[in-house]
C-alpha cells in the first residue's frame, strides 16, 4: 500500500530535550516536506527536499533541522525544543515538487512542556 | 505569510445542499490544489487545477480558477454528512514551496 508513515504519532517532551520525528514514504517520490499546523494558521511549511542531499527552507524553519540521506526518509529534528514548537506536524511527499499532488502522513502531535 | 486565504472560515449546511468555498492568493502560481482534512488527520488531495485551466470537475467537486482575480472556488454539490471536514487551498508561488491557506471548516448536518 502506498503510504507516508510518521513516528511517533504522539510525543510529550520537555524543553531542551532533543527529539527526532521520522518520516518514510514507499512511493519512490523525489519531493518530501514537513509542515506544522496550528489553530487558525493552516499548514506552514518548515522544510522541503527535492531529492537526496537537497533540502531547502520553507516559511518557518527556525528551530528545526532536516536531513535527506535516503530517498525514502526525511526526519525532522528538534535540537532544543521549546513550548512554541508544540504543534501538529505533518510529513508529505510527491513525485516531483510542491506543485504536485501531495501525499500526507497521519501526523505527529508534539507537546513541549 | 499566508498566500491562500479561504472564505468563509466556517460553513454549516444541510445534507443535500451545495457548499461553496473560496480561496484568494497574492502572487502568480503554476497550480492550485484543494485538500480535505478530517478532524486532525492527514490531508487528502482532492483536485489540482493548473494556471492555464479555468474549470475542473471530479465527481461532486467543481473547481474554478480566475488568475486575473487571483481566486479559486471549490463547489461540493449534493453534500453529505461525510463531507464534514476542513478544506484547504494550496498554491506554489515560490518554486517548490507549497503554501496553504487557513482553511474553511464545513459542517454538513443530516
Amino acid at each position: 500500500e502506498a503510504q507516508v508513515t510518521q513516528n511517533p504519532r504522539y510525543l510529550i517532551t520537555v524543553t531542551g530535550k532533543k527529539l527526532t520525528v521520522t518520516c518514510s514514504q514507499n512511493m519512490n517520490h523525489e519531493y518530501m516536506s514537513w509542515y506544522r499546523q496550528d489553530p487558525g494558521l493552516g499548514l506552514r511549511q518548515i522544510y522541503y527536499s527535492m531529492n537526496v542531499e537537497v533540502t531547502d527552507k520553507g516559511d518557518v524553519p527556525e528551530g528545526y533541522k532536516v536531513s535527506r540521506k535516503e530517498k525514502r526518509n526525511f526526519p525532522l529534528i528538534l535540537e532544543s525544543p521549546s513550548p512554541n514548537q508544540t504543534s501538529l506536524y505533518f510529513c508529505a511527499s510527491s513525485w516531483s515538487g510542491g506543485g504536485d499532488e501531495q501525499y500526507f502522513g497521519p501526523g505527529t502531535r508534539l507537546t513541549v512542556t | 505569510s499566508q498566500q491562500g486565504e479561504e472564505d468563509p472560515q466556517a460553513l454549516s449546511i444541510q445534507e443535500g445542499e451545495n457548499a461553496t468555498m473560496n480561496c484568494s492568493y497574492k502572487t502568480s502560481i503554476n497550480n492550485l490544489q484543494w485538500y480535505r482534512q478530517n478532524s486532525g488527520r492527514g490531508l487528502v488531495h482532492l483536485i489540482l487545477i493548473r494556471s492555464n485551466e479555468r474549470e475542473k470537475h471530479s465527481g461532486r467537486l467543481r473547481v474554478t480558477l480566475d488568475t486575473s482575480k487571483k481566486s479559486s472556488s471549490l463547489l461540493i454539490t449534493a453534500s453529505r454528512a461525510a463531507d464534514t471536514a476542513s478544506y484547504f487551498c494550496a498554491t506554489d508561488p515560490y518554486g517548490n514551496k507549497l503554501v496553504f491557506g487557513a482553511g474553511t471548516i464545513l459542517r454538513v448536518k443530516s
